[in-house]
């Protein structure tokens, strides 16, 4: 069936670059997301890219798609305290009006 | 100002009684879903709808019940069959179910207690 993985937690250094990672199994994928999750709130969409693209930006954030390997990253540029939360992966797929969605990457900042 | 609200925010229930969370949005969207959350996991659908008057059942569906009477609302009824409630609960709203685009708007969630 369809799966969606990231790795739990990721720490980086305040000012540093944070490439969040994740990995889908469905190759009929439509739109892939990324949503963030500050604690005891709801989901916000941060950027989605459609599943013809290689590359999106859009001011700090840089996604990359490589179809072949079914590889998604979401790179945060300038890593800042206020980035501190969890990001969620989620693919749209052809065959249901659902989202698939990983389990999450905690980002955690250090000074 | 558009968006989702979801109320209450949190909520403490005694077992054996059923409650119901609330979910509303003025965004003029047709389909609507809802999610548990436990922490180190991901969303697990319960229920969604795509239009009014119809919805059907997620992965986790057993213990729960939903309405949609009306397009701006899809209240959550979680019963005394529902084993381990206590959970973190997300509404979410998407324009359309064309399974096309389909983003998904949040709300801010409800937090469910069991005493």
């Amino acid at each position: 069936g369809e799966d969606v993985e990231q790795s739990l937690f990721l720490s980086v250094r305040e000012g540093d670059s944070s490439v969040i990672n994740c990995t889908y199994t469905d190759s009929s994928s439509t739109y892939l997301y990324w949503y963030k999750q500050e604690p005891g709130a709801g989901l916000q969409l941060l950027t989605y890219i459609f599943s013809n693209m290689d590359m999106k930006q859009d001011q700090r954030l840089t996604v990359l798609l490589n179809k072949k390997d079914k590889h998604l990253s979401l790179r945060i540029a300038d890593t800042q305290t206020g980035d501190s939360a969890i990001y969620f992966c989620a693919e749209s797929i052809r065959s249901n009006y659902q989202l698939i969605w990983g389990a999450g990457t905690k980002l955690i900042i250090k000074p | 100002d558009g968006g989702i609200t979801q109320s209450p925010k949190y909520l403490f229930r005694k077992e054996g009684q059923n409650v119901t969370l609330s979910c509303e949005q003025n965004l003029n969207h047709d389909a609507m879903y809802w999610y548990r959350q436990d922490p180190g996991q991901g969303l697990r659908l319960i229920y969604y709808s795509q239009i009014v008057n119809d919805f059907q059942k997620g992965d986790i569906a057993e213990g729960y019940s939903v309405s949609r009477e009306k397009k701006e609302s899809f209240p959550l009824t979680v019963t005394s069959a529902q084993k381990n409630p206590t959970a973190f609960y997300l509404c979410a709203s998407s324009p359309s179910a064309s399974g096309r685009g389909d983003t998904q708007y949040f709300g801010p969630g409800t937090r469910l207690t069991v005493l």
